[in-house]
C-alpha cells in the first residue's frame, strides 16, 4: 500500500460517456499528478497540482479536465474520449525534492 | 529538453543471478535520479535513489550506480528472484522539483 489510492481500478466507457476518476492520498503531501501510461511509451505526464493549483497542463486536450479541491483529493473528469485515450491513467503525489508515490492505476477502456 | 532512455527493452536473468539494468540522460543538469519497479496490475514502486552529489547507494540487494561524466545511471539487482519480474523505470529530476521525465522501461523476466 503506498498511500495514495485510485478507483475504479478499472472502466470501459463509450466515447460518448462522462466518466470521472478519482485520487486520494493519505501521505500529507501537497502535490500531485496525473500520468498516462500507454504500452511501449514512457509515461506522460498530464498534470500537475500544488497546494490545490495547477502548476501544469502538459498540453492535455480539453476532454480531459481536471479538479483538486484539496491537497488530498485528485479528479480527472473525461467526457468525449477516443479510442487512442485508452491506457492506464495513474495518479501520484509527492512533497517536492522528485520522489513520487503512485496508486495503482485506472485501466481505461474506450470503445 | 530532458530525455531519459534505457538502453534494452528487456532482460532476461537466471534466478539467483545478478542484473543490471541501464539508463542514459541528456540533461546534465539534473540533480536527483530515481529507479521505480512496476509489477503487472499496479503502479510503479520507488526501488531506490539516488542525489548528483553522490556515485553510489546502497539498498536491500540494489545498489545504484551515477556516472555523470558519461551521463549513466544503472541498477544492480544482487541474486535476482522471481519476484524481481516486473518493469523497472529510471527518472530524473532538473530545476522544477515538482517533475520527474521517465525513461520507456526495461522488462526484466527471471528464469526458473
Amino acid at each position: 500500500e503506498t498511500g495514495v489510492t485510485q478507483t475504479p481500478r478499472h472502466l470501459v466507457m463509450g466515447m460518448t460517456n462522462k466518466k470521472s476518476l478519482k485520487c486520494e492520498q493519505h501521505l500529507g503531501h501537497n502535490a500531485m499528478y496525473w500520468y498516462k501510461q500507454s504500452a511501449k511509451k514512457p509515461l506522460e505526464l498530464m498534470f500537475v497540482y500544488n497546494f490545490k493549483e495547477q502548476t501544469e497542463n502538459n498540453s492535455v486536450p480539453s476532454r480531459f479536465s481536471p479538479e483538486c479541491p484539496n491537497s488530498s483529493h485528485l479528479f480527472l473528469h473525461l467526457h468525449t474520449l477516443q479510442p487512442e485515450d485508452s491506457a492506464l491513467y495513474l495518479c501520484a503525489s509527492s512533497a517536492g525534492g522528485g520522489k513520487l508515490f503512485f496508486g495503482s492505476g485506472t485501466q481505461l477502456s474506450v470503445l | 529538453g530532458e530525455s531519459v532512455g534505457l538502453h534494452l527493452p528487456t532482460l532476461s536473468v537466471q534466478e539467483g543471478d545478478n542484473s543490471i539494468i541501464n539508463c542514459a540522460y541528456s540533461n546534465s543538469a539534473s540533480d536527483y535520479f530515481i529507479w521505480y519497479k512496476q509489477e503487472s496490475g499496479k503502479g510503479p514502486q520507488f526501488i531506490i535513489d539516488i542525489r548528483s552529489n553522490m556515485d553510489k547507494r546502497q539498498g536491500q540487494r540494489v545498489t545504484v550506480l551515477l556516472n555523470k561524466t558519461v551521463k549513466h545511471l544503472s541498477l544492480q539487482i544482487a541474486a535476482t528472484q522471481p519476484g524481481d519480474s516486473a518493469v523497472y523505470f529510471c527518472a530524473e529530476k532538473g530545476s522544477d522539483d515538482y517533475k520527474l521525465s521517465f525513461g520507456a522501461g526495461t522488462t526484466v523476466t527471471v528464469r526458473a
